[in-house]
């Protein structure tokens, strides 16, 4: 059955230093999404991406973080500048037309 | 804007016992609603959806019913294992689907003993 991956697993850098998420979608879906949970907090929408540009952002989302499909298989988010606040759990999902959304693993991100 | 309220947990049944975990909306026009379960160490994985009102999802021995008049899609199941012991998170979509992000409750924490 296809997955959504994500790499690293865990991923740990200093406070100020830039940070590049991975994600390979399912092969066959249009949009894609990351999400972040932090510790014992709920999942929090950030930004998706449909036909090569964000289609839509929450106010978590700012100037900080920006999203890129590289080819044809990757989706990466870039944190520019981390702080210790960003801090979590980030998920890609990706979806066809449709109303599901499949989850990957998760990146945890620790920013010392 | 859309929110989605769950009971807080966690939650502790022991096992064959019933289960209901309460999830109430808030959103604008038609949303469809999602129960997503997070299993310790891993992602969360889409376990049922309902996408219009009196709508039943079912998976696993899981339901639930898409209840617009009351604004809740609360999740149930007649008797639990020890392997439903996870993470379980209430969600909404935007009846458009497609790019929209989808709305998470906190999550109840549902811990079944043997």
């Amino acid at each position: 059955e296809p997955e959504v991956t994500q790499t690293p697993s865990h991923q740990v850098t200093q406070m100020g230093q830039e940070v590049i998420l991975r994600c390979v979608p399912i092969s066959n879906h249009l949009y894609f999404y990351w999400y972040r949970q932090i510790l014992g907090q709920k999942v929090e929408f950030l930004v998706s991406f449909y036909n090569n540009e964000i289609s839509e952002k929450s106010e978590i989302f700012d100037d900080q973080f920006s999203v890129e499909r590289p080819d044809g298989s990757n989706f990466t988010l870039k944190i520019r500048s981390t702080k210790l606040e960003d801090s979590a759990m980030y998920f890609c999902a990706s979806s066809t037309n449709s109303y599901e959304q499949y989850f990957g693993p998760g990146t945890r991100l620790t920013v010392t | 804007g859309d929110s989605v309220t769950q009971m807080e947990g966690p939650v502790t049944l022991s096992e064959e016992a019933f289960l209901t975990i309460n999830c109430t909306y808030t959103a604008t026009g038609y949303p469809s609603l999602f129960w997503y379960v997070q299993y310790p160490g891993e992602g969360l994985q889409l376990l049922l959806k309902a996408t219009k009102a009196d709508d039943k999802g079912s998976n696993k021995g899981f339901e639930a019913t898409y209840r617009k008049e009351t604004t809740s899609f609360h999740l149930e199941k007649g008797s639990v294992q020890v392997s439903d012991s996870a993470v379980y998170f209430c969600a909404l979509g935007d009846s458009g689907g497609g790019a929209d992000g989808l709305t998470f409750g906190k999550g109840t924490h549902l811990i079944i003993q043997p």
